[in-house]
């Protein structure tokens, strides 16, 4: 079974802080992972991809990937209201599919 | 990205009632794949369609229930056959981003009400 974990939260920060969000996957073979955002009544939108081990950053958006580790994180900083929101982890399997975690809920208090 | 429009947004449909949700692209896509997003949970995958051949179903979903076409590149409908209440869910379409890596794009989704 191809699983990829996430801790559902909530996950609360203060304002400005930076938000860590961790997911866990089984699939070894797996070589693309994502996290998407969605937002309440929306659809899933694509935010961060990272395919090497190592940090990615997009603005305030870092992925870090450790595949030894079958590890993958979001980090935001300077976190804003705006950001409050549902985070979900993808990691392909058997090729094109994408499987996602559960997803964990963000809200930044202001 | 590609530009994903999917309709009806939203519907309510009687028990036993089918309804055929369709997804459109501005342009040719190899993978179109459709989802299913119930209540509080995260996306489950139903089936990949790909233009010219059968949609291939994940395990739990059947085509006598979810009956698939994708008639070309850019277009691919979703049918959810004599419903119940239980097919209460968000129905998500996506397209696989033929300049990424398994990067996909998501539709606005179908919100769908069984009573």
């Amino acid at each position: 079974q191809k699983e990829v974990e996430q801790n559902s939260g909530p996950l609360s920060v203060p304002e400005g802080a930076i938000a860590s969000l961790n997911c866990t996957y089984s699939d070894r073979g797996s070589q693309s992972f994502f996290w998407y955002r969605q937002y309440s009544g929306k659809s899933p939108e694509l935010i961060m991809s990272i395919y090497s081990n190592g940090d990615k950053e997009d603005g305030r958006f870092t992925a870090q990937l450790n595949k030894a580790s079958q590890y993958v994180s979001l980090l935001i900083r300077d976190s804003q209201p705006s950001d409050s929101a549902t985070y979900l982890c993808a990691v392909n399997s058997y090729g094109n599919k994408l499987v996602f975690g559960a997803g964990t809920i963000l809200r930044v208090k202001s | 990205s590609a530009v994903i429009s999917q309709k009806p947004s939203r519907d309510i449909c009687q028990r036993g009632t089918s309804l055929t949700i369709q997804c459109q692209v501005d342009s040719q896509v190899t993978m179109m794949f459709w989802y299913r997003q119930q209540p509080g949970q995260s996306l489950t995958l139903i089936a990949t369609a790909n233009q010219g051949s059968e949609a291939t179903y994940e395990s739990g979903f059947v085509i006598d229930k979810f009956p698939i076409s994708r008639p070309n590149l850019t277009f691919s409908t979703l049918t959810v056959s004599n419903m119940s209440p239980e097919d209460s869910s968000i129905y998500l379409c996506s397209v696989e981003d033929r300049e990424g890596v398994n990067i996909q794009y998501f539709g606005a989704g179908t919100r769908l009400s069984v009573l």
